[in-house]
């Protein structure tokens, strides 16, 4: 079975400052991996997927994802947050060829002024 | 292109009441996921169609909880007979196709069962 791990449940940082935010996965096969974020009263929007190839992968307003195969991690990542940052940001896994999400239990972000 | 609709937004029921909960996925979507958040269990998968068929509800509670996709466009969640357990946030996704896919969420419909 497959799992994911965000061992922070809450991260506060400054606005400006860089930003990583932790994700370990458990799977015995090459996973698809996912970071969705989700804003108060709203539903999870797709950061940035991560399928194959390079191990760093873009995504939306600045942020990156790096896969590690040797650490099981796809650890996230953003130079200069914003305040707007601000929100709770989930890791998520599928197997190969599956369907069904494994989501981690999310980590908290607080961009502080 | 609008996203994926979810309604209500909210609905609360008392206690041994049914709740009947919305999901328009977005359109040329043909795979369908229904999920409940809450704090103490976090994202919970409970069920999957795809072309209209149910493929997976190894998710669902085994009683007072059933989900139907009757049309291309929308599915529903049905939970009979409320309780308080059952208050949480409902989300449904859909993906252009079941398995690599992306899913992309809805806002979710926070059910409070009093």
């Amino acid at each position: 079975a497959q799992s994911v791990t965000q061992p922070d449940a809450r991260v506060t940082v400054s606005e400006g400052a860089s930003l990583q935010l932790r994700c370990k996965y458990s799977y015995s096969g090459t996973p698809y991996l996912f970071w969705y974020v989700q804003y108060p009263r709203q539903g999870l929007q797709l950061l940035l997927k991560y399928y194959s190839g390079d191990p760093v992968v873009q995504g939306v307003n600045g942020f990156e994802a790096e896969f590690s195969k040797s650490n099981s991690s796809f650890h996230l990542r953003k130079a200069s947050v914003h305040w707007s940052d601000s929100a709770v940001y989930f890791c998520a896994l599928t197997r190969t060829g599956g369907y069904k999400v494994v989501f981690g239990s999310g980590t908290r972000l607080l961009v502080s002024p | 292109n609008a996203g994926v609709i979810q309604t209500p937004r909210h609905k609360v029921t008392g206690k041994g009441q049914e709740a009947t909960l919305w999901c328009e996925p977005i359109s040329g979507h043909s795979a369908v996921f229904w999920y409940r958040q809450t704090i103490v269990q976090g994202l919970e998968f409970l069920t999957y169609f795809r072309n209209q068929a149910p493929i997976d509800d190894s998710g669902m509670p085994k009683e007072r909880f059933s989900a139907q996709m009757p049309n291309q466009s929308h599915s529903t969640l049905k939970i009979q007979s409320t309780q308080p357990q059952d208050s949480a946030v409902y989300l449904c996704a859909s993906s252009f196709s079941g398995g690599v896919y992306e899913q992309y969420f809805g806002p979710g419909t926070r059910l409070t069962v009093l």
